[in-house]
């Protein structure tokens, strides 16, 4: 099966730092998400971004599917930005909606 | 717009006991997913539906647990009997799926259900 990678595992950032995410994944995907896991647990959609660039606000995604990653930026980060970032990814041959998540990268914003 | 409804939100049982999770998807939405979320194994997907009718369920753990969609309003997840090993929080979501493809579209995720098996 398609194997997603996400670095680092942990981040711990004082508030106001930039920082960049990134999820590797092993085969082309026709879907590819980023998620925000709260402290509450709520899985809060961020990015729905198979490739090119969006952005909301201080966050921003690209996605090169050609080589296979994708990048989360967090601009001027704030507490409330703390908790797990998850990227999930669906293989084009899947063709199922079946995602499959990575481990996602453990934020943690001091004030 | 109202998102993926989930309940109970939480939900404390002894082990053997039947479990019964609900989920109403996003109106107009017709694919739904069930997943669980594990410290060990992170997200999984257990079941999907499309159209109410499940499309893949290799991910469902083994016999004890069952998934139904009656409607396209609403979805069971059910585990009987239950065991300490199943306490884990249980997220539901919906996508607008396209007729020729059940992917290309984002999936929107309830708040989950945080189960704990005594």
């Amino acid at each position: 099966g398609i194997q997603v990678e996400q670095s680092p595992p942990d981040l711990i950032l004082q508030e106001g730092a930039n920082s960049t995410l990134r999820c590797n994944f092993s085969d082309s995907v026709n879907n590819l998400q980023w998620f925000h896991q709260n402290p509450w647990g709520q899985l809060i959609n961020l990015f729905y971004i198979p490739s090119g660039t969006k952005q909301n606000g201080r966050l921003s995604a690209t996605t090169v599917a050609t080589e296979r990653y994708s990048l989360l930026y967090i601009s001027s980060s704030q507490t409330t930005d703390s908790g797990v970032y998850f990227c999930a990814v669906e293989r084009s041959s899947s063709n199922t909606g079946k995602l499959i998540f990575g481990q996602g990268t453990t934020l943690q914003v001091k004030p | 717009d109202a998102g993926v409804i989930q309940s109970p939100r939480h939900e404390v049982t002894e082990m053997g006991q039947e479990v019964t999770l609900r989920c109403k998807p996003i109106s107009g939405h017709n694919s739904l997913f069930w997943y669980r979320q594990t410290m060990m194994r992170g997200l999984e997907l257990l079941i999907y539906f499309n159209n109410n009718v499940p499309i893949d369920d290799s991910g469902m753990p083994e016999d004890r647990f069952s998934a139904k969609m009656p409607n396209a309003s609403f979805s069971t997840l059910k585990i009987q009997p239950s065991e300490p090993r199943d306490s884990a929080v249980y997220f539901c979501a919906s996508s607008l799926a396209h007729r020729q493809a059940y992917s290309n579209q984002p999936q929107h995720f309830g708040d989950g259900t945080r189960l704990s098996i005594l």
